[in-house]
């Protein structure tokens, strides 16, 4: 059983492109978390997601910033219009039906860096 | 005031010793309590959960929830240098929300 994939690990963006980055639950997990974590910080929740449902984006910035989780294929964040703020590491969780986050399980992340 | 804090370290002691890591927590409508562990440039990866307070042992791991005093706690006894990581405890207001608060993490450094 795969874990939680994540790609690309590693993504490089200039100033003003987009990033897109993707995320595949493990199989039977229906609850998508994606976090980020700035250098020298703890990870902050940026949004939940079920299939085809935003149930909680509290931690997304207003602008730029969108997620999905459709109903065939992989969770997607889109950052729109980077800036050098941007780079981090994006964790995605996922979770099976029932448990919500008291069993999520993170992948590897994917490294944006902004040049 | 941050939600729930933890020490950042650096945290360094000699193999085989016992290790005790903190976390304090604001919110009193916190139910469950989490410690990843986290390997440089990996993802975090849930060592144990506890709901409410109480001990909760696994292994040469046991976390400690103290409810009246905000106090949460992980020990790791006779420590290996594999224990190396950034450990990392989180909260959960309850058991229908997505949204993990975590603290900071706390470095640590087993020396063989």
């Amino acid at each position: 059983n795969a874990g939680v994939m994540q790609n690309p690990r590693h993504l490089v963006r200039r100033r003003g492109q987009e990033a897109r980055l993707r995320c595949s639950p493990m199989k039977g997990h229906s609850h998508v978390y994606w976090y980020r974590q700035l250098p020298e910080e703890g990870l902050k929740f940026m949004v939940y997601l079920q299939k085809e449902n935003i149930i909680d984006e509290s931690g997304m910035p207003k602008e730029r910033f969108s997620a999905e989780f459709p109903k065939e294929g992989p969770s997607i964040l889109r950052i729109q219009q980077v800036v050098r703020g941007d780079s981090a590491a994006y964790f995605c969780a996922s979770s099976p039906p029932g448990t919500v986050n008291t069993e999520a399980f993170f992948g590897q992340g994917t490294r944006l860096t902004v040049v | 005031q941050k939600e729930v804090e933890q020490d950042p370290g650096p945290l360094s002691v000699p193999e085989g010793a016992i290790v005790s890591l903190n976390c304090t927590y604001s919110n009193s409508a916190f139910q469950y309590f989490m410690w990843y562990r986290q390997y440089s440039r990996k993802g975090p990866e849930l060592l144990m959960y506890t709901y409410s307070s109480g001990n909760k042992e696994d292994g040469r791991f046991t976390a400690q929830v103290d409810k009246s005093s905000k106090y949460i706690s992980l020990f790791i006894r006779d420590s290996q240098p594999s224990d190396s990581a950034t450990y990392l405890c989180a909260s959960l207001p309850s058991s229908n929300t997505g949204k993990l608060i975590f603290g900071q993490g706390t470095t640590l450094q087993v020396k063989p």
